[in-house]
């Protein structure tokens, strides 16, 4: 079945470490997004890629790295400049067709900072 | 800028009764989707329904339906027949171009839980 594949589900992370999530998908979709959710609150964009080679920062993209390197694959590395990266993070796609075009999440990936 | 505002951090509704989920948003784009998400305690978030900034008619799907008022700028969720499996997050989210690349921006969610 097509979809989004997101990995790991749980992670945790030493303070001063670079960690790097992984989301898959094989849905022939142009664009993909990555997006974190903290406690209680909405979904805050930190980086999208439309085509191949080439993404836009977000809302909060400091601390954050993507490549998109492949259209099945957008890896996010959250740094060790992200302050506060203790979080739930979700990837999602969509079919690049305007603003009709649903967003596919992924399962998601919650990141622990000890 | 555009924004998606939810101010209603919480709802309870009965079930097999009605509720409205409020969502107003804020874009200068003459052309925009409107969408809601739903998010169970598992994490997942699941599309729901869709409405076009140019379409005539409210969308529906189901027991969804969304009443969009464009002068008003408001896209409220209205869920029919309240089930016990309706309890989640709910997240309203709008497409639109920014800079001619489409992104999508989140409300900041409300939690609906139905009470048997």
């Amino acid at each position: 079945d097509g979809g989004i594949t997101q990995s790991p589900k749980y992670l945790f992370r030493k303070e001063g470490q670079n960690v790097t999530l992984s989301c898959e998908q094989n849905l022939n979709h142009d664009a993909m997004y990555w997006y974190r959710q903290d406690p209680g609150q909405g979904l805050r964009l930190i980086y999208y890629s439309q085509i191949v080679n080439d993404f836009q920062k977000g809302d909060i993209a400091e601390g954050y790295s993507v490549s998109r390197e492949k259209k099945e694959s957008f890896p996010l590395t959250v740094t060790s400049a992200q302050k506060n990266p203790t979080a739930f993070y979700l990837c999602a796609s969509s079919i690049l067709a305007g603003d009709t075009g649903e967003l596919f999440f992924g399962e998601g990936s919650r990141l622990t900072v000890l | 800028a555009q924004k998606i505002t939810q101010t209603q951090p919480g709802m309870f509704v009965q079930e097999k009764e009605a509720v409205t989920l409020d969502c107003t948003y804020d874009t200068s784009d003459p052309s925009y989707g409107l969408f809601w998400y739903k998010q169970p305690s598992s994490g997942e978030m699941i599309f729901l329904i869709y409405q076009g900034s140019y379409d005539q008619q409210n969308a529906t799907e189901g027991r969804y339906s969304l009443n969009f008022q464009k002068a008003r700028k408001s896209a409220n969720l209205v869920i029919s027949a309240s089930q016990l499996g309706d309890s989640a997050m709910y997240f309203c989210a709008m497409s639109s171009t920014t800079s001619g690349t489409y992104k999508y921006i989140f409300g900041t969610g409300t939690r609906l839980k139905v009470l048997a």
